[in-house]
């Protein structure tokens, strides 16, 4: 079966300090991963994803994140954090065919 | 271009009553998801249309709640006799099916329904 984890439901970080939000997954294949980014009263956002290939993948805003397949990670970076930051970041990961399974979400709050 | 669209934004009903969601997903895409996003929690998945093929209905909670699209155009959500439980924001999410399922979704902005 698969899942998807976010062990923290809360991070806070000072603004201008590197940022990471994590995401553990358990697939029986090989996954595709992904992080959306919710801000207050808006849908989800795409950050960025994993298909194949170079395991550190960059998206919008500066983020980054890197695929890890022997720790099953997939955490988000970012080397300078804003306060515009400030949101509800989900991970989520499909097996190729397969419905997507999202984490329980990440609050971030990036203080100034 | 335009975005997925949902309707209406916010719903209020009495417990007991039927309500109907409507989700426009981004044209051309052939998949289709709704989600239930309850306050503070993360995304619940419901029902997923992908073209013509049978839908995969596993994640609805209860055959109150059913889900139809036509063709590869609008969806509607269907939930029936409502009960204070079903509160949530409903999120419906489109995507253009890549080979494999590496397809990014869409996200609408999403229902809010409140049931009182």
């Amino acid at each position: 079966a698969q899942s998807v984890a976010q062990p923290e439901d809360q991070v806070n970080v000072a603004e201008g300090n590197p940022l990471t939000v994590k995401c553990t997954y358990s697939v029986s294949g090989n996954p595709y991963l992904f992080w959306y980014v919710q801000y207050p009263n808006r849908g989800l956002q795409f950050l960025l994803k994993y298909i194949t290939g170079d395991n550190l993948v960059k998206g919008s805003y500066g983020f980054e994140a890197e695929f890890n397949k022997s720790q099953t990670s997939f955490h988000l970076k970012k080397p300078s954090a804003l306060v515009s930051d400030s949101a509800l970041y989900f991970c989520a990961v499909r097996e190729p065919g397969n419905q997507f399974y999202f984490g329980t979400g990440t609050s971030l709050t990036v203080i100034p | 271009g335009a975005g997925v669209s949902q309707s209406p934004s916010n719903k209020v009903t009495e417990k007991g009553k039927d309500v109907e969601l409507r989700c426009d997903p981004i044209s051309g895409h052939t998949a289709l998801y709704w989600y239930r996003q309850r306050l503070g929690q993360g995304l619940e998945f419901l029902i997923y249309f992908q073209g013509n093929s049978a839908p995969d209905k596993s994640g609805l909670p209860s055959d109150r709640f059913s889900a139809e699209r036509t063709g590869e155009s609008v969806s509607t959500l269907t939930i029936q006799r409502t009960q204070q439980e079903d509160s949530a924001v409903y999120l419906c999410a489109s995507s253009s099916s890549l080979s494999g399922g590496s397809d990014t979704q869409y996200f609408g902005p999403g229902t809010r329904l409140t049931v009182l």
